[in-house]
Order: structure tokens, then C-alpha cells, then sequence
């Protein structure tokens, strides 16, 4: 079965600085998508960035990238320029690329502070 | 074009009333899934469908919780009869299996249930 960890509980960084989330995973499949959602206090569950396992080039959305190290099993997000409105629960998730088994992985998740 | 819509938002209900949550999944989408989260026990995948179709209801509570899907528009989960440990937010999410998304799974706002 396949596993998601996010080690780290909670995350500060100061306004305008760059700070990076750690997760890795365990699978024995190779074909397979990793994502990043932000939950907000709102609680709306909101898709940060993903990354397709076959793609060796890591995926960036403006502020947010990611550092994909497949042979590693770890999918880590940078954001830069922190801004006060990333303040949130970020969730690391893996979802197989098998019908039999489509449905996402959640880490734990890890509480982002942002100091003004 | 429109998200996953979910109703109601918030609802408040005494304890051993009936309870349905609605979803309506983004236009096209073939899986459905309703998911729960609570601070104790995170977030919980309790039924997921694939072209209306129930694939894994594994993670449903009990017998007091049950989920259908009468067309490709329209879920619900109902709760009957309620119980003070019912008490989450109930996310609905759909996506769609091959597709350009990266089969990427939207959430809806999700809906705030208190039984009191």
C-alpha cells in the first residue's frame, strides 16, 4: 500500500522569504501523480501544484515549485515570497495511476505560519 | 465554468435527525468521491464512484451513513440517524480519468455539519 509522510508539522517563515515542505512517499508503481493542495482556515481544499511521475521536469506555478526526486520517493514544495495569504494547512497527496486504486494518499499535512 | 458544488454549507441538526449533503460534480467528471475531516481522525475517504458506479465504500462509518449516485449530475450522502460524532466537514470532489488536469481531483467548499 502506498504512503504519504509530511514530517513536519508546522513550518514559520517571515513575509517575503522562501521556505520549502517536505514529503515523501512509498509505492512499487512507477506510473503515478503527486500534488500539493492548500487548505486554507476557510477549509476549502485548494490544488496548489502537481507533478505526473513520468515527467522528469519539475513542475512550477508562478511562486510555487516543486522538487520531484523520483528515485527518492520526495515530492518537496518552495514557495517564494512568502506572502501572507499562503498562511494554511498544506497536504501532500499521491494518487495511483491504476483504476483499481484511484483515489488520493493524504499526508498529515503541515501548518504554514507567516510572520509579518 | 463551475466547480464542485456543494450543499448545504452549513447545517446544524439535533442528534438523531436524518442528515443529506448533495453534490454536484463538475460537468464531464466520471469519479465522484465524499470524503470527511475532523481534527482528530484528518481527512477520510468514505465512498468514491466512477460513472455512477460505487468502486470503494470502504471507508463509509457504518450503516448509518449511505451515498448514491442516481446520474453523472447529482450525489448524496445521507446520515441517518445522526450522531454528535458525526460532526466534520463533508467534501465532495470530482475529476476526470484521462484528461489534460494530470487527473487532478477538485474539491468542493465543502459542507460544515454540527449535530448536537
Amino acid at each position: 500500500a502506498q504512503t504519504v509522510t509530511q514530517s513536519q508539522p508546522e513550518m514559520s517563515v517571515q513575509e517575503a522569504e522562501t521556505v520549502t515542505l517536505s514529503c515523501t512517499y512509498d509505492t512499487s508503481e512507477s506510473d503515478y501523480y503527486l500534488f500539493w493542495y492548500k487548505q486554507p482556515p476557510s477549509r476549502q481544499m485548494i490544488l496548489v501544484i502537481r507533478q505526473e511521475a513520468y515527467k522528469q521536469q519539475n513542475a512550477t506555478e508562478n511562486r510555487f515549485s516543486v522538487n520531484f526526486q523520483k528515485a527518492a520517493k520526495s515530492f518537496s514544495l518552495k514557495i517564494s515570497d512568502s506572502q501572507l495569504g499562503d498562511a494554511a494547512m498544506y497536504f501532500c497527496a499521491y494518487r495511483s495511476d491504476m483504476d483499481s486504486n484511484y483515489q488520493l494518499i493524504w499526508g498529515a499535512g503541515t501548518k504554514l505560519i507567516i510572520k509579518p | 465554468d463551475a466547480g464542485v458544488i456543494q450543499s448545504p454549507r452549513h447545517e446544524v441538526t439535533e442528534m438523531g435527525q436524518e442528515v443529506t449533503l448533495r453534490c454536484k460534480p463538475i460537468s464531464g467528471h466520471d469519479y465522484l468521491f465524499w470524503y470527511r475531516q475532523t481534527m482528530m481522525r484528518g481527512l477520510e475517504l468514505l465512498i468514491y464512484f466512477n460513472n455512477n458506479v460505487p468502486i470503494d465504500d470502504s471507508g463509509m462509518p457504518e450503516d448509518r451513513f449511505s451515498a448514491k449516485m442516481p446520474n453523472a449530475s447529482f450525489s448524496t450522502l445521507k446520515i441517518q440517524p445522526s450522531e454528535p460524532r458525526d460532526s466534520a466537514v463533508y467534501f465532495c470532489a470530482s475529476s476526470f480519468r484521462h484528461s489534460s488536469s494530470g487527473n487532478t481531483i477538485y474539491f468542493g467548499e465543502g459542507s460544515w455539519l454540527t449535530v448536537v
